[in-house]
């Protein structure tokens, strides 16, 4: 079972920064932190992860809080292909599999 | 990157027939291989994981005889829908593995199914 809530959705104008929340409050210490997005019938795209360290790299940014009880998505400049749902998953190690939420349906505005 | 190859993309099939649907590791080995449904507006729902060389395992509410999941390779799993009925019709996307990169798990482009 998805073990993260997210909202379900968030408008951001393009070219500003959207922060996307999750809260995963019971995740466990050796659990990382997944985000993909996926958009409009295609299969979900890798975005980054992490585990208790902030994390960047050319798509986005990923903060998580000290207590790794959530954590945020950080697209710094939206543009209209950034239109998505994403999904913040964490990884149950030992598992071997994912389980996705509900995401949150991210809208770029013009 | 790690890339994952679904095939086909879209198909149509009648009712009553059967639809095989390939997942491909192609620059990496998978011995697990997961397989997802997803209805419109809706998130992806695991179906079973596929194991190579072993029986695949399928997660609570999903018959493993309508759908027959093969890992035959390291590089490839197939799922059958078998004797498919509309109510079949949806996405199915697969995902693998990659643990020697750093990208978690690639999924497929998916393959969009339609039974009339």
């Amino acid at each position: 079972d998805a073990k993260t809530t997210q909202p379900p959705s968030m408008d951001c104008a393009e070219g500003r920064a959207a922060n996307l929340p999750c809260n995963h409050s019971t995740i466990s210490g050796n659990e990382y932190v997944y985000w993909y997005r996926q958009i409009h019938s295609q299969g979900p795209q890798y975005i980054i992860h992490g585990l208790k360290n902030n994390e960047t790299n050319e798509m986005a940014s990923l903060i998580i809080t000290e207590d790794r009880k959530s954590s945020t998505l950080i697209l710094p400049h939206a543009t209209l292909r950034d239109t998505a749902v994403y999904y913040c998953i964490v990884d149950q190690t030992g598992a071997n599999n994912l389980f996705f939420g509900t995401g949150t349906r991210l809208t770029v505005i013009p | 990157g790690a890339v994952v190859s679904q095939h086909p993309s879209r198909v149509i099939c009648k009712s009553g027939t059967s639809v095989k649907i390939e997942c491909r590791s192609l620059d990496f080995q998978a011995t697990t291989m997961f397989w997802y449904r997803q209805f419109p507006k809706k998130s992806l729902m695991l179906m079973a994981t596929s194991n190579e060389g072993s029986k695949a395992t399928y997660e609570q509410g999903v018959e493993k005889d309508k759908f027959l999941i093969n890992h035959a390779s390291l590089t490839l799993s197939t799922l059958t829908v078998t004797s498919a009925h509309p109510e079949d019709s949806s996405f199915y996307i697969c995902s693998a593995r990659n643990r020697g990169g750093s990208y978690g798990y690639t999924f497929g482009s998916g393959t969009r199914l339609t039974v009339v």
